[in-house]
């Protein structure tokens, strides 16, 4: 049972345009999301995070809008630079419940 | 800020023989996370501890599996009679409580079962 969807596997995008990446959750419990970025051979850094108290966050060229009626969230990139190549995991997790619930990632290639 | 550390960063082994990964968290960090992760897909979590005490353990971590910190700082993760299907990356992550505090994670122990 897949709670975190990232349905994207990848997404090309121009350098200098906006990438848009998208997470659906199941789970309604689930109350703060994290945003990830993957190089190959790193661990997972962590970008940005929104409590389901806001709809937006932002930091500096990323920013996190937070639906949670659809239960969807998207990070947005402006501008896009080749180095935001990576991969891009979203994650959920519910109150002291404090695991993190990941979603399969989304290859961003940004081209020069 | 030196980061978490995890160490080996890649382990190859018999299937059988019993494996011991580290993780050393970011010093002030109460909270210590391990997950893995399989190729394709994102980070599954393991087990959690705050302070020296396990909190819980999800039930992909079988019998076979076993994680310690004993003095609530770096941890250790064991495998005994390891298994093919033991092949994955083992991420080890920290935070400071409160909750809706941000993990931040090492660069792995890659382990490969020949």
């Amino acid at each position: 049972d897949q709670q975190v969807k990232q349905n994207s596997p990848s997404l090309s995008v121009q350098e200098g345009r906006i990438s848009i990446l998208n997470c659906d959750y199941t789970n309604s419990m689930f109350d703060y999301f994290l945003w990830y970025k993957k190089y190959p051979a790193e661990g997972p850094t962590f970008l940005i995070s929104i409590s389901s108290i806001k709809d937006k966050n932002e930091d500096g060229r990323f920013t996190v809008f937070l639906n949670k009626s659809a239960k969807h969230l998207s990070l947005h990139i402006v501008p896009s630079q080749p180095g935001d190549s990576a991969v891009y995991f979203c994650a959920a997790t519910a109150g002291s419940n404090y695991k993190l619930t990941f979603g399969k990632g989304t290859l961003l290639t940004v081209n020069p | 800020d030196t980061g978490v550390s995890q160490n080996p960063r890649h382990k190859i082994t018999k299937r059988g023989q019993n494996v011991t990964f580290r993780c050393d968290p970011i010093s002030e960090h109460n909270r210590l996370y391990w997950y893995r992760q399989t190729l394709g897909q994102g980070p599954e979590f393991l087990t959690y501890f705050q302070n020296e005490a396990q909190l819980e353990k999800s039930r992909l971590l079988s019998d076979r599996f076993s994680a310690e910190r004993p003095k609530g700082s770096f941890s250790t993760l064991e495998i005994q009679r390891t298994e093919q299907g033991d092949s994955a990356m083992y991420l080890c992550a920290s935070s400071f409580s409160p909750n809706n505090q941000p993990q931040h994670f090492g660069d792995g122990t890659r382990l490969s079962i020949l």
